[in-house]
Order: C-alpha cells, then sequence, then structure tokens
C-alpha cells in the first residue's frame, strides 16, 4: 500500500539555522514525489517536485530510493518560510496523489 | 485566470441533514480530486473525478460521494452527516488524469453541530 510518512508534527528552528524536513514513503515502484506547502491565510500550492529537480525559495528535496526518502532540505531558515509542510506522492495505477500528515516549520527571529 | 473555486466557504449542519460542496476547476483542467482536512489529521483522499467519471476514491463510506457535470466542475455531497465530518474540505484540479501538479482551492469548511 501507499503511503507517506512525515514523523516530525512540528519542527522549530532559528533563522539562518539548517532545515531538514522528514519524508519517507512506502511505495513498490517509482513514485512521483512532490513537496507542497501552505502559508498562514494561503492556499496549499506546490513547492517542488522531484522530476524537476530544482530549488524553490533555497528549499532542495532528494529523492533516495534506497532509503525511500524524500527529506526537503533548506541551509539557512528564514521567518517567511514558517508554514505546514506535505510531503506527497503519485504513484502507479490510480494516479491519485497521497499526502503525509504534514510538519509544521516554526523559524524563530 | 480565476483558480480553483470552491463553495461554500462555510457551512453549518446538523447531524443527520446532508452537505452539497462545490468545486469549479482551473479552465482547461479535466481532473478534479477532493480531500478532507480534519484537525491533526493531514489531508485524507475522498474522490478522484476525471472526464465525467470517478477515477479512485478513498477509505471513506459511501455516504460521502460526488459527481463531475459536463464542464468539469464538481460537486461533494455528504449524506446522514455525523460530528466527524466536521472538516475543512479541499478541492484540487490538475491538467490530466494522474501524474500531474494539484492546484488547489481554498476549500469549505463544513461544521456539524
Amino acid at each position: 500500500a501507499q503511503r507517506v510518512t512525515q514523523p516530525e508534527k512540528l519542527l522549530s528552528v532559528f533563522k539562518g539555522a539548517p532545515v531538514e524536513l522528514k519524508c519517507n514513503y512506502s511505495y513498490s515502484g517509482s513514485p512521483e514525489l512532490f513537496w507542497y506547502v501552505q502559508y498562514s491565510r494561503q492556499r496549499l500550492q506546490l513547492l517542488l517536485r522531484h522530476i524537476s529537480r530544482e530549488s524553490i525559495k533555497g528549499f532542495t528535496a532528494d529523492l533516495n530510493k534506497g532509503e525511500t526518502s524524500f527529506h526537503l532540505k533548506k541551509p539557512f531558515a528564514q521567518e517567511e518560510d514558517s508554514a505546514m509542510y506535505y510531503c506527497a506522492l503519485i504513484g502507479g495505477g490510480g494516479f491519485k496523489t497521497i499526502f503525509g500528515a504534514g510538519t509544521r516549520l516554526f523559524v524563530k527571529a | 485566470e480565476a483558480g480553483v473555486t470552491q463553495s461554500p466557504t462555510h457551512l453549518i449542519k446538523t447531524r443527520g441533514q446532508q452537505a452539497t460542496l462545490r468545486c469549479s476547476p482551473i479552465s482547461g483542467h479535466t481532473s478534479v480530486y477532493w480531500y478532507q482536512q480534519a484537525l491533526g489529521l493531514g489531508l485524507q483522499f475522498l474522490l478522484w473525478y476525471d472526464e465525467g467519471e470517478e477515477r479512485n476514491r478513498g477509505n471513506f463510506p459511501p455516504r460521502f460521494s460526488g459527481r463531475q457535470f459536463p464542464n468539469y466542475s464538481s460537486e461533494l455531497n455528504v449524506n446522514a452527516l455525523e460530528l466527524e465530518d466536521s472538516a475543512l474540505y479541499l478541492c484540487a484540479s490538475s491538467l490530466r488524469s494522474g501524474a500531474n501538479v494539484l492546484t488547489f482551492g481554498a476549500g469549505s469548511r463544513l461544521t456539524v453541530l
């Protein structure tokens, strides 16, 4: 069964510190993985997807098939990064997007 | 270009009643997805429609149902409302069936008293 696990409900870091939001997935094939973000009073929106291999707002995420992980990283957190982050997966037949429970990132001044 | 629009923004019902939520996708998007976002539970997949057909449904009872219209808009119906149905219901659309980025609406907040 497809599953996305985000082990941390809340992550609090100081401004300028590195941040890593963890995401592990369970899927037997080759999934397509995403990070979505929801800033305060805004809609849930795409942050990045693994096939694009791009850095968005300083965030990057690397797919590690061996560890079935897709952790989101940023070397220097900013206060405006405070938001709810969701890891998501699309896999195989069915083509539905499955979301993790989300991690709330709080960047302190 | 208008984004994904959902109505109503807020809806208050009592136990046993029925609720209908509506969603209009971005122009050109044929797939519509419904998710339930209950407090502390993240996004739970409810239903996926594409080209007027139900393609997949999540682990929800049959009293959660919906449909997609020829103009690709969609509605979600929840019958025999229970207190635990209180949640934010999010609609998302995508360009085509499967393997694509979702664009979300602002959501409809359903409160069951």
